[in-house]
């Protein structure tokens, strides 16, 4: 089945220890995405990337960094540097910037 | 700044109503705009996107419309079922690279 595969579903981030979070697509789709959801608010965009090799900061970008080395994956990396990681975060990828996006089912990290 | 607002926050309908959830964004210049259903803990789900220039969208028991002139976006649900409970969430596609800005979505609960 194509889709979008995150992993792992749940993680756990003791104070000041970075990381990754994990998103693979076999959609063959060029653009992919990191938002991030909080309760009571809209998803808003961490980082976006439409070619491999290539990646621009989205609107909270501070604290997060990724990788772009395959089209079929796009891992974020929370740094000890995010103050706040505790959300519920989601990949998203698109065959091109502004077709349909396909989401996968979330990570949900906790900071212990 | 694009700013994306939906109405009611939550909606409770008895099984088998027609019903209306509304989403309005502040800057008519989009590419597109998506519906996306969001159960508990899981990813959001890809139900209808209209692109700028179409006025609606259907598939099965959902119709969507775009009036972009006036910022305006219904989704239409015929003959709810209890598993039509969920979240839905509207978004707008801004800029060339994709983006999406989303709503807070309305939570909706189709009672048997």
């Amino acid at each position: 089945d194509g889709g979008i595969t995150q992993s792992p579903k749940y993680l756990f981030r003791k104070e000041g220890q970075n990381v990754t979070l994990s998103c693979e697509q076999n959609l063959n789709h060029d653009a992919m995405y990191w938002y991030r959801q909080d309760p009571g608010q809209g998803l808003r965009l961490i980082y976006y990337s439409q070619i491999v090799n290539d990646f621009q900061k989205g609107d909270i970008a501070e604290g997060y960094s990724v990788s772009r080395e395959k089209k079929e994956s796009f891992p974020l990396t929370v740094t000890s540097a995010q103050k706040n990681p505790t959300a519920f975060y989601l990949c998203a990828s698109s065959q091109l910037a502004n077709t349909e996006a396909f989401f996968g089912q979330g990570t949900r990290l906790t900071v212990v | 700044k694009q700013e994306v607002t939906q109405i009611p926050a939550a909606l409770s309908v008895p099984e088998g109503e027609n019903l209306v959830l509304n989403c309005s964004f502040t800057d008519s210049a989009i590419y597109n705009l998506q519906w996306f259903r969001q159960d508990p803990g899981k990813g959001l789900t890809s139900l209808l996107l209209i692109q700028s220039s179409q006025r609606e969208q259907t598939s099965g028991r959902l119709n969507a419309s775009l009036d972009k002139s006036s910022g305006r976006s219904t989704l239409y649900i015929a003959a709810s079922q209890p598993g039509d409970s969920a979240t839905y969430l509207c978004a707008v596609s801004v800029g060339s690279q994709g983006n999406l800005i989303f709503g807070k979505g309305t939570k909706l609960s189709v009672k048997p």
